[in-house]
Parts: structure tokens; sequence; C-alpha cells
């Protein structure tokens, strides 16, 4: 089956610990892309990849960091510089020349 | 900036009736895609509907149409024949063409009675 897949589900962190979530895709999409999702409010991006080895940042990057060593993989990691962490991430992917984008389930991340 | 704005925190409908879900959005471009998507209490997040904003006739997807007028910039969601199963949280969005910037609404939170 094809499909984005994020792990884990539910994680659970200490204050000042940086921490990866995971995101792969094996749809043979070039781009993927790091949304953060709170209560009352739309996704906001946090980082972009449209080809292996680059990403760019969105409007909220500050305390988080990507990698793009495969096409099929993007990890986040968010860092202890993240003051607010707490939140649903959400990972997407397209195919080039489309402009929908396909999701990943999602992880709950809680920094307590 | 381009922004998006649902001014329906959250709605209600009776089954099997009709709710429309209204967004509006701001954008100095003329070339750009919409999309509605959905997120059921699962977290995952479901494309309804695309409308290219080229395309004057109305996208619609079975029970899901959109109601499209560019020149107030206006991208409204009729849902027809509403199931239990359109409980969800439904988000408005939109994308420049050749931008890799989707913007999405605060979203509407639609309540299906039986």
């Amino acid at each position: 089956d094809g499909g984005i897949t994020q792990s884990p589900k539910y994680l659970f962190r200490k204050e000042g610990q940086n921490v990866t979530l995971s995101c792969e895709q094996n749809l043979n999409h070039d781009a993927m892309y790091w949304y953060r999702q709170d209560p009352g409010q739309g996704l906001r991006l946090i980082y972009y990849s449209q080809i292996v080895n680059d990403f760019q940042k969105g409007d909220i990057a500050e305390g988080y960091s990507v990698s793009r060593e495969k096409k099929e993989s993007f990890p986040l990691t968010v860092t202890s510089a993240q003051k607010n962490p707490t939140a649903f991430y959400l990972c997407a992917s397209k195919a080039s020349g489309i402009y929908e984008q396909y999701f990943g389930p999602g992880t709950r991340l809680t920094v307590t | 900036a381009q922004t998006v704005t649902q001014s329906q925190p959250e709605m209600s409908v009776q089954e099997a009736e009709t709710v429309t879900l209204s967004c509006t959005y701001d954008t100095s471009e003329s070339n750009y895609y919409l999309f509605w998507y959905k997120q059921p209490p699962s977290r995952q997040m479901i494309l309804v509907i695309r409308q290219e904003a080229y395309k004057q006739q109305n996208a619609t997807e079975n029970r899901f149409s959109v109601n499209f007028q560019k020149a107030a910039k206006s991208f409204s969601l009729k849902i027809s024949d509403s199931q239990l199963g359109d409980t969800a949280m439904y988000f408005c969005a939109f994308i420049i063409y050749n931008n890799n910037d989707m913007r999405f609404g605060a979203g509407t939170r639609l309540t299906v009675k039986p």
C-alpha cells in the first residue's frame, strides 16, 4: 500500500530534550512538508523540502531542524530551543506538477 | 500576505440535510488552487475537493460541491445529504502556482446529528 507513515503516534518527552519525529513516504513524491497544528489554528508550515539534500524554512522554523538524505524520508527534530513544543505534527508530501498535498496520520508530541 | 479565513468555528447539521461551510481568502495573485480538507476524529487529513482558480465551473465530488466566487475571493463548501461520517474539522486551503506554501484556514468543526 502506498502512503505516508509517521511514527510514533504519541510521543512524550521531558523539557530540555531533543526529539525526532519520523516521516516516511512510498509514493515517490518529490516534495515533503512538516506542519504544526494547535487548537483553534490552522496548519502552520515548519519546513519543506522539494528535493533530496535541500529544504526551506516555513513560517515557524525556529526551534526545529530537518534533514532530507533520502527521497522517502523527512525527519523533524524538535530541539530544546522550541519554546512551546507540545502540539500535533503532520507530515505531508506531493508529487511534482500537482498542488494537492497528502498527509500522514500525525504525531502528538507532549513535552512536560 | 496570503491569508485564509473561515468565519464559522463550529456548525451542526441534521443527518440528510445540507450544510454550507464558508471560506474567504486574500491574495493578489490570479493563478492558484483551492482545497477543502477534512480531518475526522482520527486526525487524518483527507482531501475532499480541489478547485483551480482559472476554471469558472465549480468543482463537484459526489455529495461535496463548492461555490467559487473569484472576484469575491470566496470558496464555500456545500455538503448535501449529510452523513454521520461527515463529522469532522474542515479546513480551507489555497496555494499559488509555482509556490510551495499552502495556506490553511483555522477550520470549521462540523457535527452531523442523527
